[in-house]
């Protein structure tokens, strides 16, 4: 069984750039969900995808906008980034019946 | 508004003893909480969780309680062993409105366990 991989696991953007992270879900999984980490907090959520239509959204601005493909892996995009973006982005996948997400091993974010 | 809240930034314990985490929360809507641990350079790891019509939850030497006139739980590890040091973040999640499915988690800001040989 395949868990959830990210990526990049690294990058560095100056602020105003857009970027693109990817995630695969678990085998199985068909609900998707970001997160965002910043230092010394809980993960915050983004939004979730089930069947390729974001299923909820949190206090996120619109640059902050998401994919779901037909395979169930997901895109996380974010326009014109600011210093605040900098922070580790969590992919979780799980199924939509059960309340428990499964955590990728995240992409952590640098905007200079 | 934090509507999950760890107030214990970290909790420092001896090899063997018992590790008590807590956690509080607001929103009378939760239906559902779950425990979580991390480690450096990894993603969160589920760890247990209980379900609103349960007031415990046992899986080896984890054991979750919720207390839900007090809107509080607590995760209890016998015996606490060195590699439990970590970040371990309480989230709780409600049900969609009218359906079986579930939405986002509301996670605490994380306490960092120390378990000392």
């Amino acid at each position: 069984e395949t868990g959830v991989t990210q990526s990049p696991t690294h990058l560095i953007k100056t602020r105003g750039q857009q970027v693109t992270l990817r995630c695969s879900s678990q085998s199985g999984h068909n609900t998707v969900s970001w997160y965002q980490q910043a230092l010394g907090q809980g993960p915050q959520f983004i939004f979730q995808y089930y069947r390729e239509e974001e299923n909820g959204r949190g206090n996120f601005p619109p640059r902050f906008s998401g994919l779901q493909f037909p395979n169930y892996s997901s895109e996380l995009n974010v326009n014109a980034l600011e210093l605040d973006d900098s922070a580790l982005y969590l992919c979780a996948s799980s199924l939509r019946h059960t309340g428990e997400l499964f955590f990728g091993e995240g992409s952590r974010l640098t905007v200079l | 508004d934090q509507q999950v809240k760890q107030n214990s930034p970290s909790l420092s314990v001896q090899e063997g003893r018992i590790s008590i985490l807590n956690c509080d929360y607001t929103n009378s809507m939760f239906d559902y909480f779950l425990w979580y641990k991390k480690y450096p350079a990894e993603g969160p790891t589920f760890l247990i969780s209980i379900s609103s019509i349960k007031d415990k939850n046992e899986d080896g030497r984890f054991t979750v309680f919720l207390n839900k006139s007090a809107k509080h739980l607590s995760l209890h590890i016998v015996p606490s062993q060195p590699g439990d040091s970590a970040v371990y973040f309480c989230a709780a999640g409600a049900k969609v409105a009218g359906g079986t499915s579930y939405g986002k988690l509301t996670f605490g800001q994380g306490t960092i366990l120390t378990v000392h040989p």
